[in-house]
Formats: structure tokens, sequence, C-alpha cells
């Protein structure tokens, strides 16, 4: 079975705070990715990653950043997070081509 | 306008029930559709996909397209409470690629 873990079910931070959700993939899966999930708006996506190192924006990467130092972890980085980044942050990964596998997320609030 | 849209509901039906979800695009490109299930505090799984207009069933469940209505529906028959979940549709222009579109999910309970 492939397991995605994130390190946090639930996050409290401070307005201002570096933030920091780790997402690791025990299936070799080349694609790795970072979605928050908003009510009314579905998924969408921040970044993605098709290598270790590489990185691609998604829809709305603004206020975020990626690390793919390995090829199983993917972080997402919020360089200082701000109220309007409270969501539910999902993290996946893919074989190339191929169907997403999803972690349980994370879910962040930031007061 | 939204490239996806999905009533989110909440829809509670009584345990036997057919179950109707439904999502409409504007993205003519779209060609895969997917149905995902997403349990309260998990994350979204795959439930069945479709390649372009047509009707694709698994057990329970059968998932429609109707490319030229750009309309999209998953039927549950016999709706069970284990059904119980938010269901989020999906699209993309290929296959695993990274632009996967989402509907915002409809919130299903299905009562005993």
């Amino acid at each position: 079975d492939v397991k995605v873990t994130q390190s946090s079910r639930y996050l409290v931070k401070r307005t201002g705070e570096k933030v920091f959700l780790e997402c690791v993939q025990d299936m070799d899966h080349e694609n790795m990715f970072w979605y928050r999930q908003d009510p009314g708006l579905g998924l969408r996506l921040i970044y993605f990653s098709y290598d270790v190192k590489m990185k691609e924006k998604g829809d709305i990467p603004e206020g975020y950043s990626v690390s793919r130092e390995k090829k199983e972890r993917f972080s997402l980085i919020l360089e200082s997070a701000s109220t309007n980044q409270t969501s539910m942050y999902l993290c996946a990964s893919s074989p190339p081509r191929d169907t997403q596998y999803f972690g349980p997320g994370t879910r962040l609030t930031v007061l | 306008q939204k490239e996806v849209e999905q009533d989110p509901g909440p829809l509670s039906v009584p345990e036997g029930a057919i179950v109707s979800l439904n999502c409409t695009y504007s993205n003519s490109a779209f060609q895969y559709f997917m149905w995902y299930r997403q349990y309260s505090r998990k994350g979204p799984e795959l439930l069945m996909y479709t390649y372009s207009s047509g009707n694709k069933e698994d057990g329970r469940f059968t998932a429609q397209v109707d490319k030229s209505s750009k309309y999209i529906s998953l039927f549950i028959r016999d709706s069970q409470p284990s059904d119980s979940a938010t269901y989020l549709c999906a699209m993309s222009a290929d296959w695993g690629n990274n632009d996967m579109r989402f509907g915002a999910g409809t919130r299903l309970t299905v009562k005993p």
C-alpha cells in the first residue's frame, strides 16, 4: 500500500512565524504535490516537484516555497504565516503520468 | 466562473437510496474525469475515473460523462452508511498531468 504521511495533523501558529509542513512518501514516486483545500474552493495546487531539487509553481504559489532535497520528502514552507493561509494542506505523490495518492492532511490555523 | 462547479451540499439520504452527485465544467479540453472520496480527517482517494464521454460502472458506483453538456455524474446505488464522505470531482486534459481541476466537493451523509 502506498503511504503518504504528513508531519502534523493539526498545527497552530502565529502571524509572521515561519512554518514548515513535511510530507514523506514510501513508494519511490517521482512526483510530489502540495495542495490547499478550502470550503467552497476545492483543492488548489500550490507547488509540485517531478524530481529531487526540481519544483514548479502551481496555481497559488504566492506566500509559499518548497524544498525537495530527497526523493521521498517534500516540504512546504510558509515564510511569514498570515491568517489567510489558515487552511487544510494536502500532500500527494504519484509515479509519472499516474494517479495521485494523498496524505491525511495538516489543518493549519494561523492566529 | 469557476472551471469546475460542484454543489457542496450537504446531502443527506436514507440507507438504500440512490445518490446522484454532479459537476459541471467549462473547459472543453478536459478528457479525464475523476471522482475522489474523502472520509473525515483523511486525504482524498481515487474512486473512479472515465475517459471522454460515456458510462463506467464499478459495483454500486456508476460514473457518467456527457461532454456535449459538460456535465459529469456519480451515481451510488443501495447507499450505505459507510458511503458517508465528501465526494470530489476532478478533471484534466491529460492523464496524470499536473493541472487537475477539482470541484469543491459534496458532503454526503447516509443515515441508517
